[in-house]
């Protein structure tokens, strides 16, 4: 089955500066590509997706970059602002839809204003 | 349109004894999946279910059962409780199996004394 690991597992930035938070995947047959963002005490959200017929993806201050070749994705913040503190994590998912979302183990990204 | 409820918020329980938990999908998802969270492992993918059936198992002991209702409800039950067993726990709502943004409850809170 799929196997997803997700570095680093906590990461603390100026506020102001980029941070980026990557995940490799085992299953090349992934297509679906997730980040949630938990803040504390919240239920994860979706931020951002990408699926495997486009390289990268982005909003606003968020992007997301897909290396199939390489089977790792990465989560990319510019400007980083105290409220994007949180724990984020990704996750992947085969296409056959009986498969349910694989997540990493999470970053915890601190913004130090 | 109402997100996905799991009830109790927070529960307190002994060793040893049983717990059942409730998640109330969003209105007109079929898939309902359920996470254990816990500091340092991140989401670690319990059961799915669609339909009624549960359609992907992750890998817990049989401690860990679960049901889905027709109208998509669903409870996990948790037997002869140990303390490992403390942790947040929770489910997530999509619309279809796999390979789509899944939405998640604010979870239960189990504490095991």
């Amino acid at each position: 089955g799929e196997n997803v690991e997700q570095h680093p597992s906590t990461l603390s930035v100026q506020e102001g500066d980029s941070a980026v938070i990557k995940c490799t995947y085992s299953d090349s047959a992934s297509n679906y590509f997730p980040w949630y963002k938990q803040e504390l005490g919240k239920r994860p959200q979706l931020i951002i997706d990408i699926r495997s017929n486009v390289g990268e993806k982005k909003d606003q201050r968020i992007a997301v970059t897909l290396n199939k070749t390489a089977k790792h994705f990465s989560l990319h913040i510019t400007e980083t602002q105290p409220e994007d503190s949180a724990v984020y994590f990704c996750a992947a998912s085969p296409p056959w839809g009986n498969t349910p979302l694989v997540f990493g183990k999470g970053t915890r990204l601190s913004v130090i204003a | 349109k109402a997100g996905v409820t799991q009830t109790p918020r927070y529960l307190i329980k002994t060793r040893g004894q049983q717990v059942t938990l409730s998640c109330s999908p969003i209105s007109g998802h079929r898939s309902v999946s359920w996470y254990q969270q816990t500091p340092g492992q991140g989401l670690q993918f319990l059961f799915e279910y669609f339909s009624e059936t549960q359609r992907n198992k992750g890998n817990f002991p049989g401690r860990f059962s679960g049901r889905q209702f027709s109208n998509s409800r669903s409870e996990m039950n948790v037997s002869t409780l140990e303390l490992g067993d403390s942790a947040l726990y929770l489910c997530a709502s999509s619309d279809r199996q796999g390979n789509t943004e899944a939405f998640f409850g604010q979870g239960t809170r189990l504490t095991v004394v």
